[in-house]
């Protein structure tokens, strides 16, 4: 079993409606983050939660939102999916900021 | 300037083959540095991190020169399966990891 899990793998969707991505990890890792990447541009952050009581913006959070359900979990919004939100989403983990992130299998998120 | 730059690519090499790739980094405090290997819309996986003396693991070497701030990994006798894009990942030490965007490698037979 993988140790970062995501779901829904793919996702077609239509503008305006409320999506959720999930993250589940069983690496038990404190530190999780949700990223999206788009060609040319690389991995950009979005959020990232270091315990379940700490949540913080990255670069590119307009439009997102998340919840850190437990340890284990942490999971993305997009309130009103727009089509420039259509990308590849990952989310990763890491025990310290010195150790390598874990990444998810990613999401394809389509949005018409 | 880009935090993290690294040249896009592609480096068309024959099977067999010695490619190197380096990447330069613009924060001289950057503390963590890690070699990931992203094939076509999959997740990246990290390929080995990056220590200040130089670490290898197999075919391939990483290397750290922190005067010059870039990094650098070779791979040696190069693998059609070694095919991929390479993602160079820095951490200046504080809560983010800063990704390149990658250079791609294509072994042909």
């Amino acid at each position: 079993d993988a140790d970062v899990t995501q779901t829904p793998r793919n996702r077609i969707t239509k503008t305006g409606k409320r999506i959720m991505l999930e993250c589940s990890q069983t690496k038990g890792h404190d530190r999780m983050y949700w990223y999206r990447q788009d060609p040319g541009l690389g991995l950009r952050l979005i959020y990232y939660s270091f315990d379940v009581k700490d949540i913080n913006k990255g670069e590119i959070s307009d439009g997102y939102s998340v919840s850190r359900q437990a340890q284990a979990k942490f999971s993305l919004s997009l309130e009103s999916a727009i089509p420039n939100q259509t990308a590849l989403y990952f989310c990763a983990t890491s025990d310290r900021i010195d150790q390598p992130q874990h990444f998810g299998d990613g999401t394809r998120l389509s949005i018409l | 300037r880009k935090e993290v730059e690294q040249d896009p690519g592609p480096f068309n090499v024959p099977e067999g083959a010695t490619v190197a790739f380096n990447c330069t980094y613009s924060n001289s405090a950057s503390q963590s540095f890690f070699w990931y290997r992203q094939d076509c819309r999959k997740e990246p996986k990290l390929l080995m991190s990056v220590y200040s003396s130089g670490n290898e693991d197999g075919r391939f070497t990483a290397q750290l020169n922190r005067a010059s701030q870039y990094i650098s990994l070779l791979i040696r006798d190069s693998k059609l399966s070694d095919s991929a894009t390479y993602l160079c990942v820095v951490s200046p030490g504080t809560y983010k990891y800063i990704f390149g965007t990658g250079t791609r490698l294509k072994v042909l037979a």
